[in-house]
C-alpha cells in the first residue's frame, strides 16, 4: 500500500512534442504528490508538486494532472526539449509518515532534436 | 544558490572496509534524510533527522549501517563491514523547519562501489 507505481520506464519524444509521465497509488491517507527531475551525476530536484485539493497544476511547461478518485497523477511536459532529457520521479507522502517521501521507480526521458 | 554538500563524490573499496559519508546540510534546515538509490530498488529511504535527533531508520540495516549527526552542520552515514550489495549512490536531502513533506533539497550524491 506504500508503493507508487510509475510508467512508462522510459520515454523518446520529438523536439517540441508532449511527454507524457503516469503514477498510480493506493494510499489514499497520501496528500502530497511531488514531481522530481534528476540529471546524471546530480541528485533529484524538485519540479513541480500538487495537493489533492487540485486537479492541475501547472508551472510553465510543466502540469501535473491530478485524478482523486482514480489515485492517479501524472506529468506533461509541453514543448518538450532536448534540455528536459533526464529521469523523473513521482513521490507521494502523507499519513502518519508524511516525511517519507515515497519514489516512483522512474521514467528516463529523451527528447530527440 | 544554498545546496547540501556530499563528500566523498566517489568511493571504492574492498569489501569488509568501513565506509563514512558525510553531508552538510544547508544552513538553518533541521530535517535530514539519507536516501540510496540503486537500478533495482530506486530511492530509498535509510534515515530521517529533525533537530539532530533520528526519528526514523527502519530503511536502514542495523548490522552495519549507521547514521548520526554529531552537530546542526554535519550528518554522517556509516558502513562497517562494507558488502559488494551496498555498491550504490546515497543521497542527503535536507529541509527548513516548519515544512514537513516538501522543499526537501538534495545533495549531489556519494556514488560508493565495494569490490
Amino acid at each position: 500500500q506504500q508503493q507508487v507505481k510509475q510508467s512508462p520506464q522510459s520515454l523518446i519524444v520529438q523536439k517540441g512534442g508532449i511527454s507524457i509521465i503516469n503514477c498510480a497509488y493506493e494510499n489514499t491517507a497520501f496528500d502530497y504528490f511531488p514531481w522530481y527531475q534528476q540529471f546524471p551525476g546530480k541528485g533529484p530536484a524538485l519540479l513541480i508538486a500538487i495537493r489533492p485539493d487540485v486537479s492541475e497544476k501547472k508551472e510553465g511547461r510543466f502540469t501535473i494532472s491530478f485524478n482523486k478518485s482514480a489515485k492517479q497523477f501524472s506529468l506533461h511536459i509541453m514543448d518538450s526539449q532536448p534540455g528536459d532529457s533526464a529521469t523523473y520521479f513521482c513521490a507521494a507522502s502523507g499519513g502518519d509518515s508524511s516525511y517519507k517521501l515515497i519514489f516512483g521507480s522512474g521514467t528516463r526521458l529523451l527528447v530527440r532534436p | 544558490d544554498a545546496r547540501v554538500t556530499q563528500t566523498p563524490r566517489h568511493k571504492v573499496t574492498e569489501m569488509g572496509q568501513e565506509v563514512t559519508m558525510r553531508c552538510q546540510p544547508i544552513l538553518g534546515h533541521n530535517t535530514v534524510f539519507w536516501y540510496r538509490q540503486t537500478m533495482m530498488q530506486g530511492l530509498e529511504l535509510l534515515a530521517y533527522f529533525r533537530n539532530r535527533a533520528p526519528l526514523d531508520d527502519s530503511g536502514m540495516p542495523k548490522d552495519r549501517f549507521s547514521a548520526e549527526m554529531p552537530d546542526a552542520t554535519l550528518a554522517t552515514l556509516k558502513i562497517q563491514p562494507s558488502e559488494p550489495r551496498d555498491s550504490a549512490v546515497y543521497f542527503c536531502a535536507s529541509g527548513p523547519p516548519g515544512i514537513t513533506n516538501y522543499g526537501y533539497t538534495f545533495g549531489s550524491g556519494t556514488r560508493l562501489t565495494v569490490v
